[in-house]
């Protein structure tokens, strides 16, 4: 059975940085694209940034670009998510996806990992 | 980037109707457009990808359907179970978007 378990999440004050897990089982891991999908209280979802399976290309939604870097230990099944100059805005609750072979979308979700930014 | 606008973001149905939901994108995406279901503190759950193919396990009610600009999602006879809030997915290998959600209400 597949299993994404985020972790990492917290408070942080405005300007600080903090970094995501994301622990993947029951999968070839190196062979999945994943992404890391954000879900602000009471809103929609956006998507954040993605990965290639080998971690050689990385992809950025505009609102983190520069402040936000996506990487991967294939030996260790593991995804990050390290954010940098955290603002109000970056507050949700963060989720790691999983692409669908063919690249049909996600369809494997951890439960995800709260991150508030606030002093 | 491209935009996608879903529609209504609100709908109210009753147990055994049919809801059509809309997305809509802000140029042509080809069929790269999945749809998904979000319960309530639970991640979002997929139901369709590639506009109009069901995923493994998700009941035959739900179809997808659409092309270049215009995608629906129709569930066919909504039961108890598919109360929640739908969004779709322009996903490509570079950039991703989701839709603004349509929340499906008991009337």
């Amino acid at each position: 059975e597949v299993q994404l378990l985020e972790s990492g999440g917290g408070l942080v004050q405005p300007g600080g940085s903090l970094r995501l897990s994301c622990a993947a089982s029951g999968l070839t891991f190196s062979s999945h694209a994943m992404s890391w999908v954000r879900q602000a209280p009471g809103k929609g979802l956006e998507w954040v940034s993605a990965i290639s399976g080998s971690g050689g290309s990385t992809y950025y939604a505009d609102s983190v670009k520069g402040r936000f870097t996506i990487s991967r230990d294939n030996s260790r099944n593991t995804l990050y998510l390290q954010m940098n100059s955290l603002r109000a805005e970056d507050t949700a609750l963060y989720y790691c996806a999983k692409d669908r072979v063919g690249g049909d979308g996600f369809d494997m979700w951890g439960q995800g990992t709260m991150v508030t930014v606030s002093s | 980037d491209i935009q996608m606008t879903q529609s209504p973001s609100t709908l109210s149905a009753s147990v055994g109707d049919r809801v059509t939901i809309t997305c809509r994108a802000s140029q042509s995406i080809s069929s790269w457009l999945a749809w998904y279901q979000q319960k309530p503190g639970k991640a979002p759950k997929l139901l369709i990808y590639k506009a109009s193919s069901l995923e493994s396990g998700v009941p035959s009610r739900f179809s997808g359907s659409g092309s270049g600009t215009e995608f629906t999602l129709t569930i066919n006879s909504l039961q108890p179970d598919d109360f929640a809030t739908y969004y779709c997915l322009h996903y490509n290998s570079y950039s991703n978007t989701f839709g603004g959600g349509t929340k499906v209400e008991i009337k």
